[in-house]
């Protein structure tokens, strides 16, 4: 069975710097890793995803993930965090196997002026 | 392209009555799934479809039914109401790249 576990309900971090959204994962095989963002009220919207590669994959909105097969994490990173990243994260894996996503239970990112 | 589209965006149903909420995508994706999202549960996939014809149960699908008579549409049928199924639900199509529609917010009372 696949799973994915985000250590963190809540990040809170200071516009302007960094900030790292962590995510591990558990499957047998090769693991497709997405992450999602969700504002409030919305749906989930796709941020990016790494399949094979170069372990630093980026997406939207200035963010970036880093794979790490040895410690089976996928951390959400970027550089220097807006007040308008506020929201809710989800990490995601999918195997061919499963023929599906299995979601985290998703990480409340607060940006502070 | 609208995407992936759910109807209606809010409903409030009492105990014990029936509803559909539907779905439609216009990606030609034969892939769609049907979510349910708890406060602090993240998302919980009920049911799922990988074509027209074809439909499998995901990880709490108790309560509710599905069909997909084509490749567009993918309507979640709640029977018999439960508080339990109080929740927002979401559709989506793709395979591993999901894409979402905006959800459905149920209130069972």
């Amino acid at each position: 069975a696949q799973s994915v576990a985000q250590p963190e309900d809540q990040v809170n971090v200071a516009e302007g710097n960094p900030l790292t959204v962590k995510c591990t994962y558990s499957v047998s095989g090769n693991p497709y890793l997405f992450w999602y963002v969700q504002y409030p009220n919305r749906g989930l919207q796709f941020l990016l995803k790494y399949i094979t590669g170069d372990n630093l994959v980026k997406g939207s909105y200035g963010f970036e993930a880093e794979f790490n097969k040895s410690q089976t994490s996928f951390h959400l990173k970027k550089p220097s965090a807006l007040v308008s990243d506020s929201a809710l994260y989800f990490c995601a894996v999918y195997t061919g196997t499963a023929s599906k996503l299995t979601f985290g239970t998703g990480t409340r990112l607060q940006v502070t002026l | 392209n609208a995407g992936v589209t759910q109807t209606p965006k809010f409903r409030i149903l009492k105990i014990g009555q029936s509803m559909t909420l539907q779905c439609t995508q216009d990606m030609n994706h034969n892939y769609m799934y049907w979510y349910r999202q708890d406060p602090g549960m993240g998302l919980k996939l009920i049911y799922y479809s990988v074509g027209a014809g074809i439909t499998d149960k995901g990880e709490v699908p108790n309560g509710y039914n599905v069909s997909r008579s084509t490749t567009e549409d993918f309507p979640l049928r709640l029977e018999l109401a439960a508080p339990s199924q109080t929740s927002v639900y979401f559709c989506a199509s793709g395979v591993n790249e999901q894409y979402f529609g905006p959800g459905t917010r149920l209130t069972v009372t």
